[in-house]
């Protein structure tokens, strides 16, 4: 079975603070990918990586960066954690060749007071 | 760019009733297409996809959906839903040069009742 790990389900964060949100799949996927989920605005990409250290900006990329270090990890950095990045993080996989489905994992619900 | 639209937020439905949850997609050219299923709690699961061949697609829990180029759309039915298939549910269309980014509508809360 594919297995996308989140290292958290559930954080709390203060204003200004930096955050890590780290992704781990365990099928040696090219591709990884990290969304964020809003009620009513559906998954919006925020990054996505197709090779390790190569990493390319999706539709939001604002306030966050990227790290891929090694082929299955895949890191979200929040360098200065705002209110408005308070939402569902959705990291996912999916091999390089042909249209092939994303596998997610469970998702880390982020509250940042 | 491409665009995917779910016009419905909610769909309310009784149990054992059939049910379709609409999906529309922006562009003509070929295209992938794919339904996922987010039960609460939990990550995005996926239900099943359309690559080419047979317009009308099987997926797993009973569900199907038919591809239409023309209206490019893509909808999901079920004939007969259970109170566990109360969940939302997500159409995705493929983006991009390799076809490896996807493209996500807002979703359709499903919600059966007894």
């Amino acid at each position: 079975d594919v297995k996308v790990t989140q290292s958290s389900r559930y954080l709390v964060k203060r204003t200004g603070e930096k955050v890590f949100l780290e992704c781990v799949q365990d099928m040696d996927h090219e591709n990884m990918f990290w969304y964020r989920q809003d009620p009513g605005l559906g998954l919006r990409l925020i990054y996505f990586s197709y090779d390790v250290k190569m990493k390319e900006k999706g539709d939001i990329p604002e306030g966050y960066s990227v790290s891929r270090e090694k082929k299955e990890r895949f890191s979200l950095i929040l360098e200065s954690a705002s209110t408005n990045q308070t939402s569902m993080y959705l990291c996912a996989s999916s091999p390089s060749t042909g249209a092939n489905e994303q596998f997610f994992g469970p998702g880390t619900r982020l509250t940042v007071l | 760019a491409q665009s995917v639209t779910q016009l419905d937020s909610q769909v309310p439905v009784f149990e054992e009733a059939p049910v379709e949850l609409r999906c529309n997609y922006s562009s003509s050219v070929s295209v992938y297409l794919f339904w996922y299923v987010q039960y609460p709690n939990q990550g995005l699961q996926l239900l099943l996809k359309y690559l080419s061949g047979s317009t009308l697609v099987k997926g797993i829990n009973g569900f199907e959906a038919e591809f239409n180029k023309s209206q490019t759309s893509f909808h999901l039915r079920k004939p007969s839903v259970h109170i566990s298939d109360t969940a939302e549910y997500f159409c995705a269309v493929t983006q991009g040069l390799g076809f490896q980014k996807l493209v996500f509508g807002t979703g359709t809360r499903l919600l059966v009742s007894p």
